[in-house]
């Protein structure tokens, strides 16, 4: 009973890299969620998926690129990486983008950027 | 511009006591929910409170919705040792836009001690 899947747990990169966190879900959800943590604040929304074929910014898109590549996976891309996005991100799924549905998550990426 | 804040933000209390976490929030909004999170791991769905006077109870925990005080209250009954998390509260934003968005408070950690 896998859930929300992220990949990968943790990733150290320099300031200028790129990389693209995965995430998939076998739920069967038609809307998924990128969220950042940072350390004394609650999840910031970066880019979600109402449902497969959009995407829509959130709150802090700036910096990050998402691809719904099909209904189970979305991916996030830091193009070049800075230090002020070093954070966990979280990717989370629900049934419908109503707001009476739950939002499911997955164990998070430990982003470290130096 | 919707801001949703809790209190306490930090909370150390013993066993077998009662206490409540408070969430306030600024603008209209009757859809709010409950998270856990335990340390380094992923938020766990606790409650959904879809409307004005909502009150849902699992365990020692139960939740409360008073959307004209634009309150929800989380309150831990006969407190153990299990329940030490940080717990969050998320409100829905721009409920009649299909871009709705959760707004999530900073959270509020939680320890119980023996």
């Amino acid at each position: 009973n896998a859930g929300v899947t992220q990949t990968p747990k943790f990733q150290v990169l320099k300031t200028g890299q790129s990389m693209t966190l995965q995430c998939a879900q076998d739920m069967n959800h038609n809307s998924m969620y990128w969220y950042r943590q940072d350390p004394g604040m609650g999840l910031r929304l970066i880019y979600y998926s109402a449902s497969e074929g959009t995407t829509d910014k959130g709150e802090v898109p700036n910096g990050y690129n998402v691809s719904r590549l099909n209904k189970r996976e979305f991916s996030l891309r830091l193009e070049s990486a800075a230090p002020s996005q070093t954070s966990v991100y979280f990717c989370a799924s629900s049934e419908a983008p109503g707001p009476g549905q739950p939002q499911h998550f997955g164990d998070g990426t430990r982003l470290s950027i130096l | 511009e919707l801001k949703v804040e809790q209190n306490p933000l930090f909370l150390s209390m013993q066993e077998g006591k009662n206490y409540t976490i408070y969430c306030n929030y600024s603008t209209t909004s009757d859809r709010l929910y409950w998270y856990r999170q335990d340390p380094g791991k992923s938020l766990e769905s606790l409650f959904v409170l879809l409307s004005n006077g909502a009150v849902k109870q699992e365990g020692r925990l139960m939740a409360s919705l008073d959307t004209k005080a634009r309150l929800s209250t989380l309150h831990i009954t006969a407190a153990v040792h299990d329940l030490s998390a940080t717990y969050f509260c998320a409100v829905v934003a721009n409920l009649r836009d299909s871009n709705y968005q959760l707004i999530w408070g900073a959270g509020t950690k939680l320890i119980i001690k023996p």
